[in-house]
């Protein structure tokens, strides 16, 4: 399979903490998105980081980026309840025709 | 208007029914996409559609069948499913599908979940 994996699977945090979730994937990418999904709803585009970048910010979201590695990791600062979701990352392959989630991260924030 | 909508909401269907699921986004995007969502797993691409042509069809069954009757538009046709086709199935559109860049950041809809009986 060319999914991705993320951990951990799941991520039970307190309301203020940090959250951290890593994705792993096989290919050579053009670029990564992540994605955030709540109760098997559509999902929303979270942040988009391009193969020549190595790290991007949008509000709390922090998202590096290590393509030597095939890895990247989705930093979230003090997370709030309503940040209870799934979250997906999603490479977009070097070849161009090819679009993967990986296996997902389930985070609760616990007020 | 940053809304992709789709319909119905929840779809239940025999496995000899014909049925249509629809999609629809008003922010100009040139490409149209069709998900497959199992439970408690990742969206799964299944067709890509820009400039209403067919770019990716990611070997999907032919018991499946899109359309894309103009820019805001997206069906998909289904015709002698079988139960394990049951899922959650998304819409998304981006404002173009470039393969030399990548593909862009997707709007998705609600879904519809279906169930084939």
């Amino acid at each position: 399979s060319q999914q991705g994996e993320e951990d951990p699977q799941a991520l039970s945090i307190q309301e203020g903490e940090n959250a951290t979730m890593n994705c792993s994937y096989k290919t050579s990418i053009n670029n990564l998105q992540w994605y955030r999904q709540n109760s098997g709803r559509g999902l929303v585009h979270l942040i988009l980081i391009r193969s020549n970048e190595r790290e991007k910010h949008s509000g709390r979201l922090r998202v590096t980026l290590d393509t030597s590695k095939k890895s990247s990791s989705l930093l979230i600062t003090a997370s709030r309840a309503a940040d209870t979701a799934s979250y997906f990352c999603a490479t977009a392959a070097i070849t161009g025709n090819q679009f993967y989630f990986g296996t997902g991260t389930s985070l609760t924030v616990i007020p | 208007d940053t809304e992709v909508t789709q319909t119905p909401k929840h779809l239940v269907m025999g496995m000899t029914n014909k049925k249509s699921l629809k999609c629809e986004q008003h922010m100009g995007h040139r490409a149209m996409y069709w998900y497959k969502q199992k439970a408690k797993k990742p969206p799964e691409l299944m067709f890509v559609y820009s400039y209403e042509k067919l770019s990716i069809n990611e070997s999907v069954p032919s018991r499946f069948s899109p359309e894309c009757p103009n820019s805001s538009l997206l069906n998909l046709h289904l015709h002698a499913l079988q139960p394990e086709d049951s899922a959650l199935y998304l819409c998304a559109s981006s404002q173009v599908y470039a393969p030399w860049e990548g593909f862009d950041e997707q709007y998705f809809g609600p879904g519809t979940r279906l169930t084939v009986t």
